[in-house]
């Protein structure tokens, strides 16, 4: 049972570049989000998907895009990545009442240059 | 939307000793608050959670206590060990399942 799963580990992109963050999980999950973290601001919510079919704005959403492919995958793009984009990116899912905690994927640190 | 805020920012402590992690909250419609443990350069784990129709919870050496009236939410930690080290975010749950986290607590166990 693999969890969530995303894709690169790491990655360096020039400014200007695009690219799209994957995001795979397992559990039959309906809820995904993808957040990101800096250093002294902790977890912040750039998109999430309450249930498939469905995408909403966070609270730093300016700059990315999002696809829910299906009930497993979440991606993230970014269209024209800036430097003020470098940061962890990760991934979560939930079963989708909110009683119950998200599980995270493993991150991917991105590095625009 | 919420705003969770987490005090201290750093909290070291002597191996053996206990820690507690104090968060606020401001929604009072919040009914779901998870506590989460970050190790360096990994993913953040969900180690304890409480609902909002109970005061408190226990997991071995964690515990989590609730009050609603105040608003706030506080983390645990007796006999404190090494591998406690750590980044210790809380979070409250609030519209459409979303959960809103604090800022972190960096939890330095000295031996």
């Amino acid at each position: 049972n693999a969890g969530v799963t995303q894709t690169p580990k790491f990655q360096v992109l020039k400014t200007g570049q695009s690219m799209t963050l994957q995001c795979a999980q397992d559990m039959n999950h309906n809820s995904m989000y993808w957040y990101r973290q800096d250093p002294g601001m902790g977890l912040r919510l750039i998109y999430y998907s309450a249930s498939e079919g469905t995408t909403d704005k966070g609270e730093v959403p300016n700059g990315y895009n999002v696809s829910r492919l299906n009930k497993r995958e979440f991606s993230l793009r970014l269209e024209s990545a800036a430097p003020s984009q470098t940061s962890v990116y990760f991934c979560a899912s939930s079963e989708g009442t909110g009683l119950y905690g998200y599980t995270f994927g493993s991150g991917t640190r991105l590095t625009v240059v | 939307g919420e705003n969770v805020e987490q005090h201290p920012s750093t909290l070291s402590v002597q191996e053996g000793d206990s820690a507690v992690i104090k968060c606020t909250y401001s929604d009072s419609a919040s009914n779901y608050f998870p506590w989460y443990k970050q190790e360096l350069g990994k993913r953040p784990q969900l180690i304890i959670d409480i609902r909002s129709n109970v005061g408190e919870k226990k997991d071995q050496r964690i515990a989590v206590t609730l009050n609603k009236t105040a608003k706030h939410f506080s983390l645990h930690i007796t006999e404190t060990q090494p591998e406690d080290s750590a980044v210790y975010f809380c979070a409250a749950r609030y519209g459409n399942n979303r959960l809103a986290f604090g800022k972190g607590n960096q939890v330095v166990v000295i031996p």
